[in-house]
Protein backbone atom coordinates (compact mmCIF):
# COMPACT_ATOMS: atom_id res chain seq x y z
CA UNK A 1 0.00 0.00 0.00
CA UNK A 2 1.02 3.49 -0.64
CA UNK A 3 1.58 6.23 2.09
CA UNK A 4 2.59 9.46 2.61
CA UNK A 5 4.11 10.43 6.30
CA UNK A 6 4.64 13.77 7.14
CA UNK A 7 6.01 13.63 10.66
CA UNK A 8 5.78 17.64 11.35
CA UNK A 9 2.36 19.07 11.98
CA UNK A 10 3.42 22.46 12.75
CA UNK A 11 6.33 24.34 12.13
CA UNK A 12 6.84 28.10 13.56
CA UNK A 13 10.03 30.34 12.29
CA UNK A 14 11.28 34.38 12.15
CA UNK A 15 11.31 35.34 8.72
CA UNK A 16 14.95 35.15 6.98
CA UNK A 17 15.51 31.77 8.24
CA UNK A 18 15.51 28.58 6.63
CA UNK A 19 13.44 25.98 7.07
CA UNK A 20 13.13 22.10 5.94
CA UNK A 21 9.58 20.24 5.69
CA UNK A 22 10.27 16.62 5.55
CA UNK A 23 8.50 14.29 4.04
CA UNK A 24 9.07 10.11 3.98
CA UNK A 25 6.73 7.83 1.62
CA UNK A 26 5.77 4.11 1.35
CA UNK A 27 5.34 2.14 -1.87
CA UNK A 28 6.24 -1.30 -3.58
CA UNK A 29 5.99 0.04 -7.33
CA UNK A 30 9.16 0.99 -8.87
CA UNK A 31 7.79 3.89 -11.37
CA UNK A 32 6.29 6.31 -8.99
CA UNK A 33 5.69 10.08 -8.68
CA UNK A 34 5.97 12.54 -6.42
CA UNK A 35 4.89 16.23 -5.14
CA UNK A 36 4.49 18.98 -3.50
CA UNK A 37 1.65 21.19 -2.87
CA UNK A 38 1.01 24.32 -1.16
CA UNK A 39 -2.50 25.46 0.54
CA UNK A 40 -2.19 28.99 1.44
CA UNK A 41 -4.90 30.53 3.69
CA UNK A 42 -7.36 31.43 0.79
CA UNK A 43 -7.25 27.42 0.56
CA UNK A 44 -6.98 26.61 -2.76
CA UNK A 45 -3.69 23.88 -3.68
CA UNK A 46 -1.38 24.82 -5.63
CA UNK A 47 0.86 22.76 -7.63
CA UNK A 48 4.84 23.24 -6.76
CA UNK A 49 7.32 19.93 -8.00
CA UNK A 50 6.61 16.57 -9.42
CA UNK A 51 10.15 14.18 -9.50
CA UNK A 52 10.09 10.96 -11.34
CA UNK A 53 11.15 8.22 -9.37
CA UNK A 54 14.19 7.26 -11.76
CA UNK A 55 15.07 11.09 -11.42
CA UNK A 56 17.23 11.47 -7.88
CA UNK A 57 18.38 14.53 -9.27
CA UNK A 58 17.47 17.27 -6.81
CA UNK A 59 16.10 20.51 -7.70
CA UNK A 60 16.29 24.13 -7.15
CA UNK A 61 13.69 27.36 -7.69
CA UNK A 62 14.39 30.44 -6.41
CA UNK A 63 14.05 30.33 -2.68
CA UNK A 64 12.96 27.17 -2.80
CA UNK A 65 15.05 23.54 -3.19
CA UNK A 66 13.94 19.67 -2.64
CA UNK A 67 15.93 16.99 -1.96
CA UNK A 68 15.14 13.69 -3.15
CA UNK A 69 17.01 10.12 -1.79
CA UNK A 70 15.14 7.19 -2.94
CA UNK A 71 17.63 4.85 -0.20
CA UNK A 72 15.68 6.93 2.76
CA UNK A 73 12.37 7.21 0.64
CA UNK A 74 12.27 10.69 1.81
CA UNK A 75 11.35 14.17 -0.78
CA UNK A 76 12.31 16.83 1.70
CA UNK A 77 11.69 20.57 0.74
CA UNK A 78 13.77 23.49 1.68
CA UNK A 79 12.87 27.16 1.69
CA UNK A 80 15.98 29.25 2.09
CA UNK A 81 14.89 32.94 3.33
CA UNK A 82 11.96 31.73 4.62
CA UNK A 83 9.13 35.30 4.03
CA UNK A 84 5.58 35.82 5.49
CA UNK A 85 3.82 34.72 2.06
CA UNK A 86 5.23 31.45 2.57
CA UNK A 87 3.22 30.94 5.55
CA UNK A 88 0.88 27.93 4.48
CA UNK A 89 -0.10 24.15 4.34
CA UNK A 90 2.65 21.75 2.67
CA UNK A 91 1.30 19.08 1.37
CA UNK A 92 3.62 15.92 0.04
CA UNK A 93 1.85 13.56 -2.30
CA UNK A 94 2.26 9.98 -4.31
CA UNK A 95 1.09 8.96 -7.37
CA UNK A 96 2.06 5.49 -9.06
CA UNK A 97 1.11 7.38 -12.65
CA UNK A 98 1.26 10.22 -14.30
CA UNK A 99 -2.03 11.44 -15.36
CA UNK A 100 -4.86 9.43 -14.42
CA UNK A 101 -3.63 8.35 -10.83
CA UNK A 102 -5.24 9.31 -8.02
CA UNK A 103 -2.50 11.58 -5.63
CA UNK A 104 -1.78 10.17 -2.10
CA UNK A 105 -1.57 12.79 0.37
CA UNK A 106 0.43 13.26 3.44
CA UNK A 107 -1.32 15.21 6.36
CA UNK A 108 0.48 17.80 5.65
CA UNK A 109 2.48 20.66 7.74
CA UNK A 110 1.33 24.19 8.83
CA UNK A 111 4.21 26.23 8.45
CA UNK A 112 4.51 29.48 9.83
CA UNK A 113 6.48 32.20 9.48
CA UNK A 114 6.75 35.07 11.92
CA UNK A 115 8.40 38.60 10.71
CA UNK B 1 -3.18 31.11 -17.80
CA UNK B 2 -5.53 27.96 -17.70
CA UNK B 3 -7.20 27.41 -14.25
CA UNK B 4 -9.77 24.52 -13.19
CA UNK B 5 -12.84 27.10 -11.88
CA UNK B 6 -14.93 25.37 -9.49
CA UNK B 7 -18.49 26.46 -7.99
CA UNK B 8 -19.97 27.37 -5.63
CA UNK B 9 -17.20 28.68 -3.45
CA UNK B 10 -19.35 27.78 -0.27
CA UNK B 11 -22.80 25.84 -0.39
CA UNK B 12 -24.37 25.14 2.44
CA UNK B 13 -27.40 22.43 2.47
CA UNK B 14 -29.40 20.63 5.03
CA UNK B 15 -29.03 17.09 5.78
CA UNK B 16 -30.58 14.66 3.45
CA UNK B 17 -30.67 17.05 0.65
CA UNK B 18 -29.17 16.68 -3.14
CA UNK B 19 -25.78 18.64 -3.68
CA UNK B 20 -24.14 19.24 -6.96
CA UNK B 21 -21.07 21.09 -6.97
CA UNK B 22 -19.60 21.60 -10.31
CA UNK B 23 -16.12 22.03 -12.08
CA UNK B 24 -14.78 23.65 -15.30
CA UNK B 25 -11.50 21.83 -15.73
CA UNK B 26 -8.56 23.08 -18.20
CA UNK B 27 -10.27 22.18 -21.76
CA UNK B 28 -7.04 20.48 -22.95
CA UNK B 29 -7.09 18.23 -20.09
CA UNK B 30 -7.97 14.21 -20.30
CA UNK B 31 -8.33 13.18 -16.84
CA UNK B 32 -10.41 14.61 -14.08
CA UNK B 33 -10.57 14.46 -10.45
CA UNK B 34 -12.29 14.82 -7.59
CA UNK B 35 -10.69 14.98 -3.64
CA UNK B 36 -12.24 16.13 -0.23
CA UNK B 37 -10.15 17.50 2.54
CA UNK B 38 -12.18 17.84 5.94
CA UNK B 39 -11.51 20.55 8.04
CA UNK B 40 -7.78 20.33 9.46
CA UNK B 41 -7.45 16.75 7.80
CA UNK B 42 -5.27 16.08 4.27
CA UNK B 43 -6.46 15.88 1.44
CA UNK B 44 -8.23 12.49 0.08
CA UNK B 45 -8.91 11.13 -3.19
CA UNK B 46 -12.46 10.36 -4.05
CA UNK B 47 -12.94 9.61 -8.09
CA UNK B 48 -10.54 10.03 -11.65
CA UNK B 49 -12.27 9.82 -14.47
CA UNK B 50 -11.47 9.54 -18.13
CA UNK B 51 -13.15 9.26 -21.21
CA UNK B 52 -16.56 9.32 -20.30
CA UNK B 53 -16.13 6.67 -17.08
CA UNK B 54 -14.45 6.49 -13.82
CA UNK B 55 -11.73 5.25 -13.96
CA UNK B 56 -10.98 4.36 -9.85
CA UNK B 57 -12.76 5.36 -6.96
CA UNK B 58 -12.30 5.31 -3.41
CA UNK B 59 -13.88 3.79 -0.48
CA UNK B 60 -15.27 7.32 0.47
CA UNK B 61 -17.33 7.14 -3.19
CA UNK B 62 -19.69 5.75 -2.26
CA UNK B 63 -23.73 4.90 -3.56
CA UNK B 64 -24.71 8.33 -2.47
CA UNK B 65 -21.84 9.88 -4.70
CA UNK B 66 -22.01 9.99 -8.59
CA UNK B 67 -19.97 12.15 -11.18
CA UNK B 68 -20.81 13.24 -14.72
CA UNK B 69 -19.41 14.81 -17.63
CA UNK B 70 -22.77 16.44 -19.20
CA UNK B 71 -20.51 18.24 -21.75
CA UNK B 72 -17.51 19.23 -22.88
CA UNK B 73 -16.86 21.32 -20.52
CA UNK B 74 -18.52 20.60 -17.13
CA UNK B 75 -17.43 17.89 -14.59
CA UNK B 76 -20.13 17.55 -11.45
CA UNK B 77 -19.51 15.95 -8.63
CA UNK B 78 -23.65 14.68 -6.90
CA UNK B 79 -23.81 13.60 -3.58
CA UNK B 80 -27.56 12.14 -3.01
CA UNK B 81 -28.37 12.42 -0.14
CA UNK B 82 -26.24 14.65 2.82
CA UNK B 83 -24.92 13.81 5.94
CA UNK B 84 -23.34 15.62 8.35
CA UNK B 85 -19.88 14.09 7.49
CA UNK B 86 -19.71 15.10 4.19
CA UNK B 87 -19.23 18.77 5.67
CA UNK B 88 -16.02 19.41 3.67
CA UNK B 89 -13.92 20.87 0.88
CA UNK B 90 -14.16 19.15 -2.15
CA UNK B 91 -11.64 20.09 -4.72
CA UNK B 92 -11.69 19.55 -8.53
CA UNK B 93 -8.61 18.95 -10.06
CA UNK B 94 -7.64 17.88 -14.24
CA UNK B 95 -4.51 16.58 -15.57
CA UNK B 96 -3.19 16.18 -19.23
CA UNK B 97 -1.52 12.59 -19.99
CA UNK B 98 1.39 12.87 -18.37
CA UNK B 99 1.32 15.58 -16.11
CA UNK B 100 0.54 16.37 -12.89
CA UNK B 101 -3.03 17.38 -11.57
CA UNK B 102 -4.17 21.33 -11.12
CA UNK B 103 -6.76 21.91 -8.24
CA UNK B 104 -9.38 24.33 -8.50
CA UNK B 105 -9.92 26.76 -5.53
CA UNK B 106 -12.38 24.50 -4.10
CA UNK B 107 -15.95 24.21 -2.80
CA UNK B 108 -16.79 24.32 0.85
CA UNK B 109 -19.93 22.51 1.32
CA UNK B 110 -21.60 22.41 5.37
CA UNK B 111 -24.27 20.25 5.81
CA UNK B 112 -26.53 21.44 8.48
Amino acid sequence: AQKVTQAQTEISVVEKEDVTLDCVYETRDTTYYLFWYKQPPSGELVFLIRRNSFDEQNEISGRYSWNFQKSTSSFNFTITASQVVDSAVYFCALSESLGGGKLIFGQGTELSVKP
Amino acid sequence: EPEVTQTPSHQVTQMGQEVILRCVPISNHLYFYWYRQILGQKVEFLVSFYNNEISEKSEIFDDQFSVERPDGSNFTLKIRSTKLEDSAMYFCASSERYTEAFFGQGTRLTVV
